[in-house]
């Protein structure tokens, strides 16, 4: 069964510092997404992607975040100046083949990012 | 907007006990409803959803929900723990469509006593 992947499982960099959080969406899937889950907390939406540009972004999605469709297969979630609070656990998810039900998004299994 | 309001952050259980897990929803047009599971440093499964069809909705490991519009609840139940249900369950609401962003629960800790 297709799946959606993410690289690295866990990275870990010091504050300041720029990462990319890769991400394989579903081959034929057309819209992504980007959760983050603090530690012990709930599960929450950064940002959604269609069409090669934001959908819908949350307020956490601020300046520092972006993303992006650098090819047919990989979805990315840059973080420009890594703070504190950015530890969490980012999934990416994916939905919706063109012809296909567009009622599930199917979730990666994380990137556990560690801000020292 | 959409929103879901999970009672009760742990439930404990003995194996061979119903489980329930209770959620409520918030919701401005017609609902997608999601459970999920988080086993320990793992990612997120989905159990079942819930997508306007038929109100009884079963999903995988023998879980099941239950619409109701009524009540705007999408509770979730088994009729048998078992040890390896101990997880962390997530109830999630979608705007009509389901390709709009998921709203999670604050989840709810699952405990299997042997």
């Amino acid at each position: 069964e297709p799946e959606v992947t993410q690289t690295p499982s866990h990275q870990v960099t010091q504050m300041g510092q720029e990462v990319i959080l890769r991400c394989v969406p579903i081959s034929n899937h057309l819209y992504f997404y980007w959760y983050r889950q603090i530690l012990g907390q709930k599960v929450e939406f950064l940002v959604s992607f269609y069409n090669n540009e934001i959908s819908e972004k949350s307020e956490i999605f601020d300046d520092q975040f972006s993303v992006e469709r650098p090819d047919g297969s990989n979805f990315t979630l840059k973080i420009r100046s890594t703070k504190l609070e950015d530890s969490a656990m980012y999934f990416c998810a994916s939905s919706w083949r063109q012809g296909g039900m567009k009622d599930e998004q199917y979730f990666g299994p994380g990137t556990r990012l560690t801000v020292t | 907007a959409q929103s879901v309001t999970q009672l009760g952050s742990h439930v404990s259980v003995s194996e061979g006990a119903l489980v329930l897990l209770r959620c409520n929803y918030s919701s401005s047009v017609p609902p997608y409803l999601f459970w999920y599971v988080q086993y320990p440093n793992q990612g997120l499964q989905l159990l079942l959803k819930y997508t306007s069809a038929a109100t009884l909705v079963k999903g995988i490991n023998d879980f099941e929900a239950e619409f109701k519009k009524s009540e705007t609840s999408f509770h979730l139940t088994k009729p048998s723990a078992h040890m390896s249900d101990a997880a962390e369950y997530f109830c999630a609401v979608s705007g009509d469509g389901g390709y709009q962003k998921v709203t999670f629960g604050t989840g709810t800790k699952l405990q299997v006593i042997p």
